[in-house]
């Protein structure tokens, strides 16, 4: 079964600290791996798209990274902002054609960020 | 430029009742997507309009759901019946393509089924 698992559930860290989230997937065949920041009441946005062949990705303060031998990513946050706090969403998309390109969505880590 | 844009942004309605929930797309966009947020849970794929292919409705929880896209644009994902576990926030997402295409979100619509 495809599946996307993350860790925390939730985290609470003082801003300005550094932050890791953790994601291990199952999908098979793998096309690419996503993380999306959900802020509350809105959709998700995308911060990361990474391919197989592709082990870190950077976007400003955002920066994750993919493992596929493991089948593990990580998105980490540097010098957390109070605008930070949102949940971050694991997502990898099937390569199979049949799959109609489906994402399988992790449950989210829930980050808040207190001054 | 615009985003995609869905409504009602929530909608409250009573148990049995049909509700219907309008997508609209960023234009250009040929694939088009429907999700479903349960409290508490991750995003479900719900189905999956390509261009002018068959949708993958291979989401869908039950034939009470079911969604149109017209003129390959706008599209529509209707629930009858509804059911109290229908409650959930319904996203939709289009991009230029399938595959490693980003996905644009919309705000959804929260649905409660009372």
């Amino acid at each position: 079964k495809n599946q996307v698992e993350q860790s925390p559930q939730s985290l609470i860290i003082l801003e300005g600290k550094n932050c890791t989230l953790q994601c291990n997937y199952t999908v098979s065949p793998f096309s690419n791996l996503r993380w999306y920041k959900q802020d509350t009441g809105r959709g998700p946005v995308s911060l990361t798209i990474m391919t197989f062949s592709e082990n870190t990705k950077s976007n400003g303060r955002y920066t994750a990274t993919l493992d596929a031998d493991t089948k593990q990513s990580s998105l980490h946050i540097t010098a957390s902002q109070l605008s930070d706090s949102a949940s971050y969403i694991c997502v990898v998309s099937i390569g199979a054609k049949a799959a109609g390109n489906k994402l399988t969505f992790g449950g989210g880590t829930r980050v808040l960020v207190k001054p | 430029g615009a985003g995609v844009s869905q409504s009602p942004s929530n909608k409250v309605t009573e148990k049995g009742k049909d509700v219907e929930l309008r997508c609209d797309p960023i234009s250009g966009h040929t694939a088009l997507y429907w999700y479903r947020q349960s409290l508490g849970q991750g995003l479900e794929f719900l189905i999956y309009f390509q261009g002018n292919s068959a949708p993958d409705k291979s989401g869908l929880p039950s034939d009470r759901f079911s969604a149109e896209r017209t003129g390959g644009s706008v599209s529509t994902l209707t629930i009858q019946r509804t059911q109290q576990e229908d409650s959930a926030v319904y996203l939709c997402a289009s991009s230029t393509g399938t595959g490693g295409y980003e996905q644009y979100f919309g705000p959804g619509t929260r649905l409660t089924v009372t």
